[in-house]
């Protein structure tokens, strides 16, 4: 149980397209979810968090209209990263939680932006 | 400010021998933290967790020791196989968000 899953599993995009990475969790309701950006040999960074149905709630220094995140369904987040750079390239993680201080996280998404 | 982080950025173990990862913390009010693993190119994988009213819990093969006198806590691996080579985070949970600290990463020598 508690499976998360994410699409795609990488890409690579040109720089000014925009990208979308889908964050399922597939065995269970989660009532909050939570975008993560990993650069190499670094840590996890909180990036947002979202609840089914309200604007997402961004980190300090996080461009929110940037990264636009929609969390449309209790299964489903997306994060959109729009006119990409190649400074956004990095390893973006979500995370489902069904409920307080536990987080199940998807395999993670790597973005490359040429 | 609070924080979660780790002594050891690399820690190198030969096959079979016991692992200690490390974790400092500094809010003394921390009331729980989780251990994840992470291999190359996945997310964090739970290991283990311990709440503050316990100073030891075990899993499989692993052992989370809380000290909150000195405000550390440490992951144990006995018998180190080459599957847990990763990197391998201690978190805290504060408001629904995890903080992370910087990880270590453990390479397993065979």
């Amino acid at each position: 149980g508690a499976v998360v899953s994410q699409h795609p599993s990488w890409v690579i995009c040109k720089s000014g397209t925009s990208v979308k990475i889908e964050c399922r969790s597939l065995d269970f309701q989660a009532t909050t979810m939570f975008w993560y950006r990993q650069f190499p040999k670094q840590s996890l960074m909180l990036m947002a968090t979202s609840n089914e149905g309200s604007k997402a709630t961004y980190e300090q220094g996080v461009e929110k209209d940037k990264f636009l995140i929609n969390h449309a369904s209790l299964t489903l987040s997306t994060l959109t990263v729009t006119s990409a750079h190649p400074e956004d390239s990095s390893f973006y993680i979500c995370s489902a939680s069904p409920k307080t201080d536990t987080q199940y996280f998807g395999p993670g998404t790597r973005l490359t932006v040429l | 400010g609070e924080s979660v982080g780790l002594h050891l950025p690399t820690l190198s173990v030969q096959e079979g021998d016991n692992s200690i990862i490390n974790c400092a913390y500094s809010n003394s009010a921390s009331d729980y933290f989780i251990w994840y693993k992470q291999e190359s190119g996945k997310g964090p994988q739970f290991i283990i967790d311990i709440r503050s009213n316990m100073d030891k819990r075990q899993g499989q093969r692993v052992t989370v020791l809380l000290n909150k006198t000195v405000k550390h806590l440490s992951l144990q691996i006995a018998a180190t196989q080459p599957g847990d080579s990763a990197v391998y985070f201690c978190a805290e949970p504060h408001h629904s968000k995890l903080t992370f600290g910087t990880g270590t990463r453990l390479q397993v020598t065979l």
